[in-house]
Protein backbone atom coordinates (compact mmCIF):
# COMPACT_ATOMS: atom_id res chain seq x y z
CA UNK A 1 0.00 0.00 0.00
CA UNK A 2 1.87 3.22 -1.22
CA UNK A 3 2.56 5.56 2.11
CA UNK A 4 4.04 8.98 2.45
CA UNK A 5 7.75 8.85 3.60
CA UNK A 6 9.30 11.24 5.75
CA UNK A 7 13.43 12.04 6.03
CA UNK A 8 14.83 12.20 8.45
CA UNK A 9 13.18 10.52 11.22
CA UNK A 10 14.76 12.81 14.51
CA UNK A 11 16.82 16.39 13.24
CA UNK A 12 18.40 17.96 16.03
CA UNK A 13 20.33 21.69 15.09
CA UNK A 14 21.30 24.63 17.30
CA UNK A 15 19.40 27.48 17.15
CA UNK A 16 20.08 29.95 14.13
CA UNK A 17 21.03 26.83 11.77
CA UNK A 18 18.66 26.10 8.64
CA UNK A 19 16.97 22.32 8.30
CA UNK A 20 15.16 20.70 5.52
CA UNK A 21 12.87 18.27 6.48
CA UNK A 22 11.89 15.95 3.29
CA UNK A 23 8.77 14.09 2.21
CA UNK A 24 8.16 11.91 -0.28
CA UNK A 25 3.95 12.32 -1.02
CA UNK A 26 1.99 9.38 -2.35
CA UNK A 27 2.78 9.44 -6.26
CA UNK A 28 -0.63 10.19 -7.83
CA UNK A 29 -1.44 12.68 -5.15
CA UNK A 30 -1.68 16.27 -5.71
CA UNK A 31 -2.31 18.48 -2.75
CA UNK A 32 0.46 18.38 -0.36
CA UNK A 33 0.54 19.48 3.30
CA UNK A 34 3.28 20.11 6.27
CA UNK A 35 1.48 20.23 9.48
CA UNK A 36 2.96 20.55 13.13
CA UNK A 37 2.68 19.15 16.93
CA UNK A 38 4.15 20.80 19.72
CA UNK A 39 4.38 17.83 22.08
CA UNK A 40 1.41 16.83 23.61
CA UNK A 41 -0.98 19.88 21.85
CA UNK A 42 -3.10 19.55 18.93
CA UNK A 43 -1.95 18.64 14.77
CA UNK A 44 -1.66 22.63 13.69
CA UNK A 45 -1.84 23.41 9.77
CA UNK A 46 1.32 25.14 8.19
CA UNK A 47 0.89 25.39 4.41
CA UNK A 48 -0.72 23.36 1.61
CA UNK A 49 0.50 22.96 -2.06
CA UNK A 50 -0.97 22.54 -4.99
CA UNK A 51 -0.12 22.61 -8.65
CA UNK A 52 3.83 23.96 -7.97
CA UNK A 53 2.62 26.69 -5.31
CA UNK A 54 1.07 27.32 -2.30
CA UNK A 55 -2.26 27.34 -2.17
CA UNK A 56 -2.63 28.14 1.91
CA UNK A 57 -0.38 29.01 4.12
CA UNK A 58 -1.23 29.98 8.35
CA UNK A 59 0.06 32.78 10.32
CA UNK A 60 2.72 30.41 11.74
CA UNK A 61 4.54 29.96 8.35
CA UNK A 62 6.39 33.13 8.28
CA UNK A 63 9.07 34.13 6.16
CA UNK A 64 11.52 31.84 8.43
CA UNK A 65 9.43 28.82 6.29
CA UNK A 66 9.42 27.94 2.72
CA UNK A 67 8.43 25.08 0.64
CA UNK A 68 9.55 23.56 -2.42
CA UNK A 69 8.81 20.51 -4.40
CA UNK A 70 12.20 20.06 -6.49
CA UNK A 71 11.58 17.50 -8.42
CA UNK A 72 8.59 15.03 -9.37
CA UNK A 73 8.58 13.39 -5.95
CA UNK A 74 10.06 15.00 -2.94
CA UNK A 75 8.67 17.49 -1.34
CA UNK A 76 10.32 19.88 1.23
CA UNK A 77 10.00 22.48 3.99
CA UNK A 78 13.14 24.43 5.28
CA UNK A 79 13.05 26.34 8.32
CA UNK A 80 16.22 29.26 7.53
CA UNK A 81 17.08 30.12 11.05
CA UNK A 82 15.41 27.68 13.57
CA UNK A 83 13.98 28.94 16.85
CA UNK A 84 14.11 27.20 20.29
CA UNK A 85 9.66 27.37 19.91
CA UNK A 86 10.25 25.41 16.28
CA UNK A 87 10.96 22.01 18.31
CA UNK A 88 7.94 19.68 17.06
CA UNK A 89 7.06 16.82 15.50
CA UNK A 90 6.63 18.20 11.67
CA UNK A 91 3.80 15.99 9.59
CA UNK A 92 4.03 16.00 5.99
CA UNK A 93 0.38 14.90 4.03
CA UNK A 94 -1.02 14.61 1.04
CA UNK A 95 -4.23 13.51 -0.41
CA UNK A 96 -5.71 12.88 -3.43
CA UNK A 97 -8.69 15.56 -2.97
CA UNK A 98 -10.38 14.30 0.41
CA UNK A 99 -8.41 12.06 2.60
CA UNK A 100 -5.21 13.44 3.45
CA UNK A 101 -2.48 10.68 4.56
CA UNK A 102 0.23 11.63 6.90
CA UNK A 103 3.93 10.34 7.12
CA UNK A 104 5.29 9.16 9.82
CA UNK A 105 6.73 12.57 10.73
CA UNK A 106 10.00 13.92 11.77
CA UNK A 107 10.69 15.06 15.23
CA UNK A 108 12.97 18.51 14.96
CA UNK A 109 14.51 19.28 18.45
CA UNK A 110 16.30 22.55 18.62
CA UNK A 111 18.67 23.46 21.16
CA UNK B 1 -13.98 30.49 10.86
CA UNK B 2 -13.31 26.41 11.40
CA UNK B 3 -13.12 25.34 14.98
CA UNK B 4 -13.41 22.23 16.36
CA UNK B 5 -13.99 20.92 19.80
CA UNK B 6 -13.19 17.71 21.95
CA UNK B 7 -13.89 18.01 25.23
CA UNK B 8 -12.48 15.20 26.59
CA UNK B 9 -9.39 15.18 27.18
CA UNK B 10 -8.75 11.55 28.39
CA UNK B 11 -11.33 9.07 29.31
CA UNK B 12 -10.16 5.43 30.93
CA UNK B 13 -11.73 2.02 30.10
CA UNK B 14 -11.90 -1.44 30.95
CA UNK B 15 -11.17 -3.33 28.23
CA UNK B 16 -14.49 -4.67 26.84
CA UNK B 17 -15.82 -1.18 27.43
CA UNK B 18 -18.04 0.46 24.97
CA UNK B 19 -16.36 3.86 24.68
CA UNK B 20 -17.94 7.40 22.94
CA UNK B 21 -15.41 10.13 22.05
CA UNK B 22 -17.78 13.91 21.22
CA UNK B 23 -16.86 15.90 18.74
CA UNK B 24 -18.18 19.32 18.12
CA UNK B 25 -17.50 21.68 14.77
CA UNK B 26 -18.01 25.00 13.95
CA UNK B 27 -18.01 26.32 10.42
CA UNK B 28 -19.44 28.41 8.31
CA UNK B 29 -19.87 26.55 5.06
CA UNK B 30 -22.73 24.52 3.85
CA UNK B 31 -20.15 22.11 2.35
CA UNK B 32 -17.49 20.42 4.43
CA UNK B 33 -15.82 17.47 5.65
CA UNK B 34 -15.32 15.94 9.01
CA UNK B 35 -12.88 13.19 9.83
CA UNK B 36 -11.17 10.92 12.53
CA UNK B 37 -7.31 10.15 12.90
CA UNK B 38 -5.50 8.03 15.45
CA UNK B 39 -2.61 8.78 16.96
CA UNK B 40 -0.97 5.33 18.61
CA UNK B 41 1.87 5.67 21.16
CA UNK B 42 4.30 5.65 17.87
CA UNK B 43 3.09 8.63 16.85
CA UNK B 44 1.86 8.28 13.40
CA UNK B 45 -1.46 9.80 12.28
CA UNK B 46 -3.51 7.53 10.83
CA UNK B 47 -7.00 8.08 8.83
CA UNK B 48 -9.71 6.84 9.84
CA UNK B 49 -13.01 8.01 8.32
CA UNK B 50 -14.06 11.15 5.90
CA UNK B 51 -17.64 11.83 6.49
CA UNK B 52 -19.20 14.76 3.99
CA UNK B 53 -21.97 17.54 4.99
CA UNK B 54 -24.81 16.28 2.40
CA UNK B 55 -24.24 12.94 3.88
CA UNK B 56 -25.84 12.11 7.44
CA UNK B 57 -25.67 8.60 7.17
CA UNK B 58 -23.94 6.57 9.96
CA UNK B 59 -21.01 4.32 9.58
CA UNK B 60 -20.04 1.54 10.98
CA UNK B 61 -16.75 -0.42 10.35
CA UNK B 62 -16.45 -3.44 13.09
CA UNK B 63 -16.11 -2.15 16.58
CA UNK B 64 -15.96 1.43 15.14
CA UNK B 65 -19.04 3.44 14.26
CA UNK B 66 -19.62 7.29 13.90
CA UNK B 67 -22.58 8.99 14.42
CA UNK B 68 -22.59 12.31 12.13
CA UNK B 69 -25.54 14.78 13.20
CA UNK B 70 -26.12 18.31 11.72
CA UNK B 71 -28.67 19.36 13.81
CA UNK B 72 -26.26 19.73 17.00
CA UNK B 73 -23.11 19.83 14.66
CA UNK B 74 -21.63 16.87 16.32
CA UNK B 75 -19.29 14.05 15.05
CA UNK B 76 -19.31 11.86 17.60
CA UNK B 77 -17.16 8.14 17.41
CA UNK B 78 -17.90 4.87 19.24
CA UNK B 79 -15.36 1.91 19.86
CA UNK B 80 -17.75 -1.32 20.83
CA UNK B 81 -15.91 -3.97 22.93
CA UNK B 82 -12.55 -1.52 23.47
CA UNK B 83 -9.38 -3.03 23.39
CA UNK B 84 -5.54 -2.48 24.69
CA UNK B 85 -4.55 -1.79 21.18
CA UNK B 86 -7.09 1.03 20.87
CA UNK B 87 -5.03 2.71 23.28
CA UNK B 88 -4.28 6.22 20.95
CA UNK B 89 -4.99 9.60 21.14
CA UNK B 90 -8.08 10.33 18.87
CA UNK B 91 -8.31 13.68 16.86
CA UNK B 92 -11.39 15.12 15.41
CA UNK B 93 -10.92 16.99 12.58
CA UNK B 94 -12.68 19.75 9.85
CA UNK B 95 -12.28 20.68 6.02
CA UNK B 96 -13.60 23.30 4.29
CA UNK B 97 -13.20 21.63 0.71
CA UNK B 98 -11.41 18.94 -1.03
CA UNK B 99 -7.78 20.15 -0.95
CA UNK B 100 -8.05 22.17 2.10
CA UNK B 101 -6.13 22.56 5.37
CA UNK B 102 -7.58 19.99 8.48
CA UNK B 103 -8.28 21.87 11.22
CA UNK B 104 -7.88 19.55 14.24
CA UNK B 105 -9.67 19.23 17.74
CA UNK B 106 -6.79 18.81 20.93
CA UNK B 107 -7.38 14.86 20.59
CA UNK B 108 -9.05 12.64 23.51
CA UNK B 109 -6.63 10.43 24.75
CA UNK B 110 -7.82 7.08 25.06
CA UNK B 111 -6.56 4.73 28.01
CA UNK B 112 -8.40 1.05 27.95
CA UNK B 113 -6.84 -1.32 30.85
CA UNK B 114 -6.97 -4.97 30.66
Amino acid sequence: EPEVTQTPSHQVTQMGQEVILRCVPISNHLYFYWYRQILGQKVEFLVSFYNNEISEKSEIFDDQFSVERPDGSNFTLKIRSTKLEDSAMYFCASSEKYEQFFGPGTRLTVL
Amino acid sequence: AQKVTQAQTEISVVEKEDVTLDCVYETRDTTYYLFWYKQPPSGELVFLIRRNSFDEQNEISGRYSWNFQKSTSSFNFTITASQVVDSAVYFCALSEAGGNKLVFGAGTILRVKS
